[in-house]
């Protein structure tokens, strides 16, 4: 049983546009983490989010964790080549549990 | 600081045999969790172990175990083997037995069953 599912699944766009990767659940979470995953590689956490209605920023990307804390986002602003990778959303309970995953492609 | 590593890094096995995977987890990172990751799809919990102790298990047979060591080290053992598990098994590392902070991963284990 997923618990957590990701949207877009895909997503191509061109460098320099916004894009928006959702993920949710029905499960609340005492934390939620986003990770980006290259070919080969191991997951990088990127931040971990605890309070509901959280929002936090690494350069150009904007976390939120939903007031509930069963939902969450990813914002890109002016995406660029080297954003390109899998986005992983991790909801933490008793065990951490994986999204299905946003592959995300920038076209130069 | 040495990150997480694992050891192999690929291994081809097949079927009916059993494998053992190694985790070293970053200094003073009390926690060891293992993943198995599909090729298409997020990682999937196997077992996460603090202080020596499983505090949890995944919807995994029990042809999988594992154990952590007193230096805090893990091994992961697949015993008969399926071509079902062909996949990359990442373990991660974290200071507490809660991932508040999050987890910092390996690069995986590919393993091929054939």
């Amino acid at each position: 049983t997923q618990l957590l599912e990701q949207s877009p699944q895909f997503l191509s766009i061109q460098e320099g546009e916004n894009l928006t990767v959702y993920c949710n659940s029905s499960s609340v979470f005492s934390s939620l983490q986003w990770y980006r995953q290259e070919p080969g590689e191991g997951p990088v956490l990127l931040v971990t989010v605890v309070t509901g209605g959280e929002v936090k920023k690494l350069k150009r990307l904007t976390f939120q964790f939903g007031d509930a804390r069963k939902d969450s986002s990813l914002h890109i602003t002016a995406a660029q080549p080297g954003d390109t990778g899998l986005y992983l959303c991790a909801g933490d309970r008793e065990k951490l549990t994986f999204g299905t995953g946003t592959r995300l492609t920038i076209i130069p | 600081d040495a990150g997480v590593t694992q050891s192999p890094t690929h291994l081809i096995k097949t079927r009916g045999q059993q494998v053992t995977l190694r985790c070293s987890p970053i200094s003073g990172h009390k926690s060891v969790s293992w993943y198995q990751q599909v090729l298409g799809q997020g990682p999937q919990f196997i077992f996460q172990y603090y202080e020596k102790e499983e505090r949890g298990r995944g919807n995994f047979p029990d042809r999988f175990s594992a154990r952590q060591f007193p230096n805090y080290s893990s091994e992961l053992n697949v015993n008969a083997l399926l071509l079902g598990d062909s996949a990359l098994y990442l373990c991660a590392s974290s200071w507490g037995s809660r991932g508040n902070y999050g987890y910092t991963f390996g690069s995986g284990t590919r393993l091929t069953v054939v």
